[in-house]
């Protein structure tokens, strides 16, 4: 069955310092990959996602995941950081079997200091 | 392009209680998933359901049930209210030519808090 993995409950960083938040996955079919980020009070957004292809993505406000197959992760980066950043962020994965479920992981929360 | 919408946004419930959460799916999505989210951890699927009949299941027990209507709106029932039950309750909708990769577009959710 398929597992998310989200290696840090919490990351506090300084402003415009580098992040990695971890997500590690369990699955013995292929994947696709997300990374979701929740804002207090809010539903999820879609932040990335990897389907096939490069496996380096990019998303529109300067964050990037890369999957590696070998080492079943999915990390996400961004090389500097704002406040509006702070938020819950959430790896998920789907199987590539047809199926209907996306697992996620228990979350990671970015904290931006000034 | 209206976005997945929930209702109500907060209710409290008394232990042993029923409650029903109503969502419609974004516009041209035929797929609806229902997730729950405890505090400080992340969503857990409990079902999802597709051209009105349930597709899937969580581990979740028979109290937790849904409907899907004609025009793919959903509602999440939950009977016998336990104070376990107390999250937030996301819908999230999927379009037909992205439902196989899992991608979901989620609404803003539903606190229920059960006392």
């Amino acid at each position: 069955a398929q597992s998310v993995t989200q290696l840090d409950s919490q990351v506090p960083v300084f402003e415009e310092a580098p992040v990695e938040l971890r997500c590690n996955y369990s699955s013995s079919v292929s994947v696709y990959l997300f990374w979701y980020v929740q804002y207090p009070n809010q539903g999820l957004q879609l932040l990335l996602k990897y389907l096939s292809g490069s496996t380096l993505v990019e998303s529109i406000n300067g964050f990037e995941a890369e999957f590696n197959k070998s080492q079943t992760s999915f990390h996400l980066r961004k090389p500097s950081v704002h406040i509006s950043d702070t938020a819950e962020y959430f790896c998920a994965v789907s199987e590539n079997t047809g199926g209907f479920k996306t697992i996620f992981g228990a979350g990671t929360r970015l904290f931006v200091k000034a | 392009e209206t976005g997945v919408t929930q209702s109500p946004t907060h209710l409290i419930k008394t232990r042993g209680q029923q409650v029903t959460l109503r969502c419609s799916s974004q516009s041209g999505h035929n797929t609806v998933s229902w997730y729950q989210q405890a505090l400080g951890q992340g969503p857990q699927f409990i079902f999802q359901y597709y051209r009105e009949e349930e597709n899937g299941r969580g581990n979740f027990p028979p109290r937790f049930s849904g409907l899907q209507f004609p025009n793919y709106s959903s509602e999440l029932n939950v009977n016998a209210l336990e104070l376990d039950d107390s999250a937030l309750y996301l819908c999230a909708s999927s379009h037909p030519t992205s439902v196989h990769t899992g991608e979901l577009f989620f609404g803003e959710g539903s606190r229920l808090t059960v006392l």
